[in-house]
């Protein structure tokens, strides 16, 4: 069984400052690790993901995430945020195993509220 | 050209009816799913289908059933609805290997009065 911890529920951060979102996941197996941000009354979008590789990974709007085998955690990163980032930021994982039958786990997401 | 759609996007219905939501992808993808976000944005898998595999997620409710016609489409049907069924769906497909991300329709949001 796989379970994600997302830290923090809300998330209040001034605009151009930086922001973190935690996520710690439990897996006993190898794991994909995902980034979804879910715009208000939209669906869930990828923002970012690690397969395998290097294990800094870059989205196209400023938003980086590094995976931490040790620690367990995809922290979530962006130096300077904009009012247009307000969201709902999913972390989820998969199994690395081929089939998908199991799907994503999700965290319970948090919620980025940035501020003029 | 929407990669993963659903219909409709807003359902309101009162206790008891029976209600379908529609899915198709055009992806070519495999696997299609089903999600379920309650009113805390907690998102759940409730179903997982894969060449005519099912897989059910044990805390669904049977309630609750996914039929799909072709690779392309998973519809949910939902009997007897309820006051606790109030949800948004998302279904979502994916390449069979998962080495990928999922894609996303935009949801449908249930209202059951």
């Amino acid at each position: 069984a796989q379970s994600v911890t997302q830290l923090d529920s809300q998330v209040p951060v001034f605009e151009e400052a930086p922001v973190e979102l935690r996520c710690n996941y439990s897996s006993s197996v190898s794991v994909y690790l995902f980034w979804y941000v879910q715009y208000p009354n939209q669906g869930l979008q990828l923002l970012l993901k690690y397969l395998s590789g290097s294990t800094l990974v870059e989205s196209i709007n400023g938003f980086e995430a590094e995976f931490n085998k040790s620690q367990t955690s995809f922290h979530l990163r962006k130096p300077s945020v904009h009012i247009s980032d307000t969201a709902e930021y999913f972390c989820a994982v998969t199994q690395g195993a081929g089939g998908g039958a199991d799907g994503l786990t999700f965290g319970k997401g948090t919620h980025l509220i940035i501020q003029p | 050209d929407t990669a993963v759609s659903q219909t409709p996007k807003y359902l309101v219905t009162q206790m008891g009816n029976d209600k379908s939501i529609k899915c198709e992808q055009n992806l070519g993808h495999d696997t299609m799913y089903w999600y379920k976000q309650d009113s805390k944005k907690f998102l759940k898998i409730m179903f997982s289908y894969n060449n005519k595999e099912l897989i059910i997620n044990e805390t669904v409710p049977n309630r609750f059933s996914p039929k799909s016609p072709d690779k392309a489409h998973l519809n949910l049907h939902i009997n007897s609805l309820e006051l606790g069924d109030s949800a948004v769906y998302f279904c979502a497909s994916s390449p069979a290997s998962l080495d990928t991300e999922a894609f996303f329709g935009q949801g449908t949001r249930l209202t059951v009065v």
